[in-house]
């Protein structure tokens, strides 16, 4: 039982480059989150789905598209990447009201 | 819309002592709250959470968090701390997504 897994771990991007983070979680949780962690700033989330096929914005959303097409997948994508996405990246699960998260994604845009 | 605050940035306490973080929340309904504890490069641990009944929590690792409705807050405790408790510690409220205070920096001094 892996629970909640992130990938890749480390990735640095020039800026307009592409990518997806992939969340994985093993624990048929319904609800999936994406928050960026910046230094004093404590965790921010950015999109979140309630179920299989559905996504909504969070806090801070600009920037960022996800989509959740199987229920034990969220992708996170950067389109054209920016500077200010440079951020520790976590995706959580939750199940009963209780989110648990996977280990992050530290990203770099250059 | 809920919000939470951690009133101190960073808490230096000399090992053995007694340690306690700050947290208060604002929210409508009766919350659901957590404590995450983050070490140096990891991601989130949950070390307690509270959705209802007896106001004083026990959580791993020796922690513990009183909630108190009339003061809109969420506490955490330990009676002596170890070397080991060294890292950033959250507090959070949650109804269908998690929202997170700016977090705590905890330094033990020997």
């Amino acid at each position: 039982n892996a629970g909640v897994t992130q990938t890749p771990k480390f990735r640095v991007l020039k800026t307009g480059q592409s990518m997806t983070l992939l969340c994985a979680q093993d624990m048929n949780h319904e609800y999936m989150y994406w928050y960026r962690q910046d230094p004093g700033m404590g965790l921010r989330l950015i999109h979140y789905s309630v179920g299989e096929g559905t996504t909504a914005k969070g806090e801070v959303p600009d920037g960022y598209n996800v989509s959740r097409l199987k229920k034990q997948n969220f992708l996170l994508g950067l389109e054209s990447a920016a500077p200010s996405q440079t951020s520790v990246y976590f995706c959580a699960s939750s199940y009963s009201n209780t989110p648990f998260f996977g280990q992050g994604t530290r990203l770099t845009v250059v | 819309a809920q919000s939470v605050t951690q009133p101190d940035i960073h808490i230096t306490v000399s090992e053995g002592a007694s340690l306690e973080l700050r947290c208060n929340y604002s929210y409508g309904a009766t919350p659901y709250l957590f404590w995450y504890v983050q070490s140096p490069g990891q991601g989130l641990q949950l070390l307690l959470k509270y959705f209802s009944g007896d106001t004083l929590v026990q959580g791993i690792k020796g922690f513990e968090a009183e909630f108190k409705r009339s003061q809109s807050s969420f506490n955490l405790r330990k009676p002596s701390v170890h070397w080991s408790d060294a890292a950033e510690y959250f507090c959070a409220v949650n109804d269908y997504k998690l929202s997170f205070g700016a977090g705590t920096t905890v330094t033990v001094r020997a």
